[in-house]
């Protein structure tokens, strides 16, 4: 079975530091990836998306990820990260033709002001 | 314009009741969808319709129900809900394929006590 692995459980930051969060999945064909956030009390929401083509894509709100098919990895940055950024963030996985998301675990992330 | 609803927002009931959560997307996406995000933030697929038709089923209880009356909504049924079923359930939508992103309800925290 599928499963994707977000190795931080929570990251505790300062304004203006950068940030990367961490992404591992285990399906060894064509896949779909995807970084969502949910804000305090809000719904998730895309950040980004890979489907093809160039492996680093640029999300909204500064993020960007980079799919290295090698390490099954898709990890997301934001070089100055925000108070605004606190949230949780979930990667996503979908799999050839698969109608499912699996998602990982996780990071809460805590920007200090 | 909301793209994805969900009602109730917040549903309290008591265990052994059976109670329903409606959904409705008005973004023309022909697949939605059923997670359930426990207290741990672990968001997990449940079941996914498209054009009406069930095409994913998790591993459920068969006290979860969906009803996919046409494509713009999914309901979720719940019978004799027990203490295990607090979570908070999220609704979403996307065309058919793998290429496509999903978009989340705001969601449905249900307790049960």
């Amino acid at each position: 079975a599928q499963s994707v692995s977000q190795h931080n459980h929570h990251v505790i930051l300062s304004e203006a530091a950068s940030l990367e969060l961490g992404c591992n999945y285990s399906y060894g064909g064509t896949v779909n990836l995807f970084w969502y956030v949910q804000y305090p009390g809000q719904h998730l929401q895309l950040l980004l998306k890979y489907f093809s083509g160039d492996p680093l894509v640029k999300g909204i709100k500064g993020f960007e990820a980079e799919f290295i098919k090698s390490k099954f990895s898709f990890n997301l940055r934001k070089p100055s990260v925000q108070w605004s950024d606190t949230a949780e963030y979930f990667c996503a996985v979908k799999a050839g033709g698969d109608y499912k998301l699996s998602f990982g675990a996780g990071t809460t992330v805590t920007v200090r002001a | 314009d909301t793209a994805v609803s969900q009602t109730p927002k917040y549903l309290v009931t008591q265990m052994g009741n059976d109670k329903s959560i409606k959904c409705e997307q008005n973004l023309g996406h022909d697949t939605m969808y059923w997670y359930k995000q426990d207290s741990k933030k672990f968001l997990k697929i449940m079941f996914s319709y498209n054009n009406k038709e069930l095409i994913i089923n998790e591993t459920v209880p068969n006290r979860f129900s969906p009803k996919s009356p046409d494509k713009a909504h999914l309901n979720l049924h719940i019978n004799s809900l027990e203490l295990g079923d607090s979570a908070v359930y999220f609704c979403a939508s996307s065309h058919s394929g793998s290429r496509y992103e999903q978009y989340f309800g705001p969601g449905t925290r249900l307790t049960v006590t």
